[in-house]
């Protein structure tokens, strides 16, 4: 499958902060989903996205499905120091039913 | 409650002994799927199966094995022929034909270590 650019690589949050990851492809995908990995364990299914301009959101989380069907973007709102982990985009091309990856944003708490 | 798990969480072994890593899921998926997770990069494909006896190579099947000849379990076999298999791995499963076909449930992963 191919590699999705993720980024930020990593980023530092403040208790209280608003953050931004995006994902985006070479090619157009029909499918986004966004996960959570805590560290030595499985990532965790946080939001799907099926439509182009669809704007989900699960709790203090939004994601949303771009318009041009190339890229995703998640928000945090109000962090707080559970959300450190590293978030992964998946997507599905729409030539292909496996998912591709992006190599994952850090999350950390700034000290 | 429905999940997945893989068991050991942790494992060794010595170079050129094969290995392999259990994967059971009580979800009533049909497929299932195994990823290689290496630091600083997505996860990637090493093999899937879509339905009971039948499975697919991904992207880096090359040193790996596995069967499906139940829906619940799909065991990966890591051989010596496996050039760097030190990694955490990463089972999954999907219901592909539910409206949610392509939201991918993962287990808790095992890390293997090969001295």
């Amino acid at each position: 499958g191919q590699q999705l650019n993720q980024s930020p690589q990593s980023m530092f949050i403040q208790e209280g902060e608003d953050v931004s990851m995006n994902c985006t492809s070479s090619s157009i995908f029909n499918t986004w989903l966004w996960y959570k990995q805590d560290p030595g364990e499985g990532p965790v299914l946080l939001i799907a996205l099926y439509k182009a301009g669809e704007l989900t959101s699960n709790g203090r989380l939004t994601a949303q499905f771009g318009i041009t069907r190339k890229d995703s973007f998640l928000n945090i709102s109000a962090s707080i120091p559970s959300d450190v982990g590293i978030y992964f985009c998946a997507g599905r091309p729409s030539n292909d039913y496996k998912l591709s990856f992006g190599a994952g944003t850090t999350v950390t708490v700034r000290a | 409650d429905g999940g997945i798990t893989q068991s050991p969480k942790y494992l060794f072994r010595k170079e050129g002994q094969n290995v392999t890593l259990s994967c059971e899921q009580n979800l009533n998926h049909d497929a299932m799927y195994w990823y290689r997770q290496d630091p600083g990069q997505g996860l990637r494909l090493i093999y899937y199966s879509q339905i009971v006896n039948d499975f697919q190579k991904g992207d880096i099947a090359e040193g790996y094995s596995v069967s499906r000849e139940k829906k619940e379990s799909f065991p990966l076999t890591v051989t010596s022929a496996q050039k760097n298999p030190t990694a955490f791995y990463l089972c999954a499963s999907s219901q592909p034909s539910s409206g949610k076909s392509y939201e991918q449930y993962f287990g808790p992963g095992t890390r293997l270590t090969v001295t």
